[in-house]
């Protein structure tokens, strides 16, 4: 089964439009991390955020904000008044125990495309 | 500019040829990481290196060969790939073998094995 779920594939929006990409996570840990990464065109995974399972405040920087929701195991991400700079592939990632070893592992989903145009 | 560097950007490489990739990281960190990334699919964890052992190998493939000869450095070295090993290959490292505090990732090696 799927750990990490984002149902969205890809999302277009128009520039100043507001969007949310949505995350859904299962595990069995009572303590795990929740993170959500930006791939620019250039390849590399930039961190935007991390979660721990005990704090379900939300967050928000900037044109940026989370919403933690654990009754349904949910992660999602929410950009504000987009901007064609945002335009990237977005992943939600889940921090978990490694079977066997006393790591843990960062496991994705398989990310959103957001396109936003002008 | 990314505390993890991998080189090359970008490889062509022929199915009998042998090539290697390399990951550098200047963080301090003492674990290291090989992911793969196809298209249309989750990144795939393929190795893991935690003070220069490794502690995990995702039923990699043998024809993927990975070295870790000290905490700064991690490669991974191929031959025979095949068509279907052409991915996007990222290296992250981490302070400890533990996700929480999330990894840092280098930009990433394009691979085109024809």
């Amino acid at each position: 089964a799927q750990k990490v779920t984002q149902a969205q594939t890809e999302i277009s929006v128009v520039e100043k439009e507001d969007v949310t990409l949505d995350c859904v996570y299962e595990t069995r840990d009572t303590t795990y991390y929740l993170f959500w990464y930006k791939q620019p065109p250039s390849g590399e995974l930039v961190f935007l955020i991390r979660r721990n399972s005990f704090d379900e405040q939300n967050e928000i920087s900037g044109r940026y904000s989370w919403n933690f929701q654990k009754s349904t195991s949910s992660f999602n991400f929410t950009i504000t008044a987009s901007q064609v700079v945002d335009s990237a592939v977005y992943f939600c990632a889940l921090s978990e125990r490694v079977t066997g070893q006393a790591g843990t592992a960062l496991i994705f989903g398989k990310g959103t495309t957001l396109s936003v145009s002008s | 500019e990314t505390g993890v560097t991998q080189t090359p950007r970008h490889l062509v490489m022929g199915m009998t040829n042998k090539k290697s990739l390399k990951c550098e990281q200047h963080l301090g960190h003492n674990a290291m990481y090989w992911y793969k990334q196809s298209a249309k699919k989750p990144l795939e964890l393929m190795f893991v290196y935690s003070l220069e052992e490794r502690v995990e190998n995702n039923s990699v493939p043998s024809r993927f060969s990975p070295e870790c000869p000290n905490s700064s450095h991690l490669f991974l070295h191929l031959h025979t790939l095949q068509p279907e090993d052409s991915a996007l290959y990222l290296c992250a490292s981490s302070q400890a073998h533990r996700a929480d505090y999330g990894y840092t990732f280098g930009s990433g090696t394009r691979l085109t094995v024809v």
